[in-house]
């Protein structure tokens, strides 16, 4: 089961590009790469997830590099409504992934 | 329905009592999963059900602690004898097979 590293917390203001790094060096080859927002008392909620190179969505992008041992989860243009914690998680079956701390990212006006 | 639902939102009880903690799924999600939240600390998975079937039944920290599912419906986690080691948010979430998974709100428990 593959751990992620991610740092515990990040600062950035509003209208800004805010990318949030994440590190698997123990990814298999099965495993994909998810992403999920959660606020306070609230369960977490689903932004992204991928398996190689770019991923993007209407809220998000993934860059996945080709060794796969690493991720960045990119929010363009962010709002104080972006202030949450951000998991990533690793893992070829939902029951299997491994939740960490995740980055508490705080946006400031 | 629209999303996971579950009930009761909040639950205060005196330990040693027990509690049932319910969660709707997403209807059709064959796939459901309950986790611990502690208090500024990532999911911790408690129990999965396929179907109504537990394949994994791992996460479950005693045997206090167990679980039903009615088909590819309501589950039931329910916590017998109730310490306070056991306060946290527990979160139901459901998915179709092995797709992305929706969580519900959370019941937040809370033993005095």
């Amino acid at each position: 089961l593959a751990k992620t590293t991610q740092p515990i917390s990040m600062d950035s203001y509003e209208g800004q590009e805010v990318n949030i790094t994440c590190s698997h060096n123990n990814i298999a080859t099965n495993d994909y790469i998810t992403w999920y927002q959660q606020f306070p008392s609230q369960g977490p909620r689903f932004i992204i997830q991928g398996y190689k190179t770019k991923v993007t969505n209407e809220v998000a992008s993934l860059f996945i590099p080709a060794d796969r041992k690493s991720s960045t989860l990119s929010l363009p243009r962010v709002s104080l409504s972006d202030t949450a914690v951000y998991y990533c998680l690793v893992g070829d079956s939902n029951y299997q992934l491994i939740w960490g701390a995740g980055t508490k990212l705080i946006i400031k006006p | 329905g629209a999303g996971v639902s579950q009930s009761p939102s909040n639950k205060v009880t005196e330990k040693g009592k027990d509690v049932e903690l319910r969660c709707d799924p997403i209807s059709g999600h064959t796939a459901l999963y309950w986790y611990r939240q502690r208090l500024g600390q990532g999911l911790e998975f408690l129990i999965y059900f396929q179907g109504n079937s537990a394949p994994d039944k791992s996460g479950l920290p005693s045997d206090r602690f167990s679980a039903e599912r009615t088909g590819e419906s309501v589950s039931t986690l329910t916590i017998q004898r109730t310490q306070q080691e056991d306060s946290a948010v527990y979160l139901c979430a459901s998915s179709l097979g092995g797709a992305v998974a929706f969580f519900g709100q959370g019941t937040r428990l809370t033993v005095v």
